[in-house]
């Protein structure tokens, strides 16, 4: 089974800043990860697929992630952070089986 | 699109007696479901894997028939909680895995909005 550590369970950025959101497998096989989002009492929202087709993964919303097999991690970022952006942020792994795999998920705070 | 629906959205009920949830895939067909648990403020835990037309899997700790899924069609998995009792209070979500060609996001699961179980 994939293991999904995501280093950080709160982030707070600045209304226009840089959001950095850290997540590490461990895996021999490089998996399928991904990237949700949640907001309050609601289901997950996919924002992103890593693949193997390229590296860097541009997702929904201005984010995207990039695929470092060396490091075995898959960071999540956006640029320039909005009032909407607050939310729990969950990266999950699965292998061929399909089952995900979750991280504890971060949660993001956005300061006006 | 890709939308995963399940009712209710929230349920309230009495120690001893049975929940069903339903998750329907709306607009894809789905074989594969998946049924999720979270607690409040944690990650979500796979419950099981439910397959059209035959036996759920469930992962290691987690009771069968204490949790009855039934996948009767491509479209709807249920998730029946029986004899609830407090501690099986959470919020249930399911994702149904879309095999369709979707360039940016084939083969991906989609989740549902969950369910909220009380259980007084």
């Amino acid at each position: 089974a994939q293991s999904v550590t995501q280093l950080g369970s709160h982030v707070s950025v600045s209304e226009g800043a840089l959001v950095l959101l850290r997540c590490n497998y461990s895996s021999s096989v490089p998996p399928y990860l991904f990237w949700y989002v949640q907001y309050p009492n609601q289901g997950l929202q996919l924002l992103l697929k890593y693949t193997s087709a390229a590296t860097l993964v541009k997702g929904i919303n201005g984010f995207e992630a990039e695929f470092k097999k060396s490091e075995t991690s898959f960071h999540l970022t956006k640029p320039s952070a909005h009032m909407s952006d607050a939310a729990e942020y969950f990266c999950a792994a699965s292998s061929n089986d399909y089952k995900l795999s979750f991280g504890a998920g971060t949660t993001v705070t956005v300061r006006a | 699109g890709a939308v995963v629906s399940q009712h209710p959205s929230w349920v309230i009920c009495k120690s001893g007696t049975s929940v069903k949830i339903e998750c329907r895939s709306l607009d894809f067909q789905a074989t594969t479901m998946f049924w999720y648990r979270q607690f409040p403020k944690q990650s979500l835990m796979l419950m099981a894997t439910s397959n059209e037309g035959s036996k759920a899997t469930y992962e290691q700790g987690v009771e069968k028939d204490k949790f009855l899924i039934n996948h009767a069609s491509l479209t709807l998995s249920t998730l029946t909680v029986t004899s609830a009792h407090p501690e099986d209070s959470s919020f249930y979500i399911c994702s149904a895995r879309d095999t369709r060609d979707r360039s940016l996001f084939t083969d991906t699961q989609y989740f549902g909005p969950g369910t909220r179980l009380t259980v007084l």
